[in-house]
């Protein structure tokens, strides 16, 4: 069975400043897709960045990119240059190749606090 | 163009009654999917229905049904209301059907059971 650890409940970050959160996962496919998922308080959950198990380049999109390490099965998420509105719980996410879409298995997340 | 749009957004019911919470996905999204948030589990995938039929479900019991409709509205139900049904009930929407995709969160139903 797939499974996705987030070992860090709660971290937090200056202003400004780079933090990296830190997400595993198990699973026997060779491909499969990993998420980084954004959820801010009271509001919808947006994808912040996609990362294709193929692929050996990271995915980077602006100020937050991912450090993919395949063979440790290991899929951290840094955020460079946090802002007040970075403040949110992060999930990291998961799915199989052969799976169905709307099938995510998620982390229990980590809540990221940014301090002015 | 709108989000996914669910409702209600907050609810109250005792113990042993049903309750049917609604998901309007984005205009365009055929597939839909549910999942139960709680601070204890985390989000755990319920169901996931495209052109009306449900594609995969999640280890919940069988008090816990959905359908969709041909305009790609779902809806879930959940019948003999327990404590522990209280959660964040999210639905989200995709525009394709393969894994990979971007899925669209609503803000989700509150459902606190007494």
């Amino acid at each position: 069975a797939q499974t996705v650890t987030q070992s860090q409940p709660e971290m937090s970050v200056q202003e400004a400043e780079t933090v990296t959160l830190s997400c595993t996962y198990d699973t026997s496919e060779s491909d499969y897709y990993l998420f980084w998922y954004k959820q801010p308080p009271s509001r919808q959950m947006i994808l912040v960045i996609r990362q294709e198990a193929y692929k050996q380049q990271n995915a980077t999109e602006n100020r937050f990119s991912v450090n993919f390490q395949k063979a440790a099965k290991s899929f951290s998420l840094k955020i460079s240059d946090s802002q007040l509105g970075d403040a949110a719980m992060y999930f990291c996410a998961s799915v199989n190749y052969g799976g169905s879409q709307g099938n995510l298995i998620f982390g229990k997340g980590t809540k990221l606090s940014v301090k002015p | 163009k709108a989000g996914v749009t669910q409702t209600p957004r907050y609810l109250i019911k005792t113990r042993g009654q049903q309750v049917t919470l609604s998901c309007s996905p984005i205009s365009g999204h055929r597939s839909v999917s549910w999942y139960q948030q709680t601070p204890g589990q985390g989000l755990q995938f319920l169901f996931e229905y495209f052109s009306e039929t449900q594609r995969n479900k999640g280890n919940f019991p069988g008090r816990f049904s959905g359908r969709q409709f041909s305009n790609s509205r779902s809806e879930m139900n959940v019948s003999t209301l327990e404590l522990g049904d209280s959660a964040l009930y999210l639905c989200a929407s995709s525009l394709i059907t393969g894994p990979g995709g971007e899925l669209f969160f609503g803000e989700g139903s509150r459902l606190t059971v007494l």
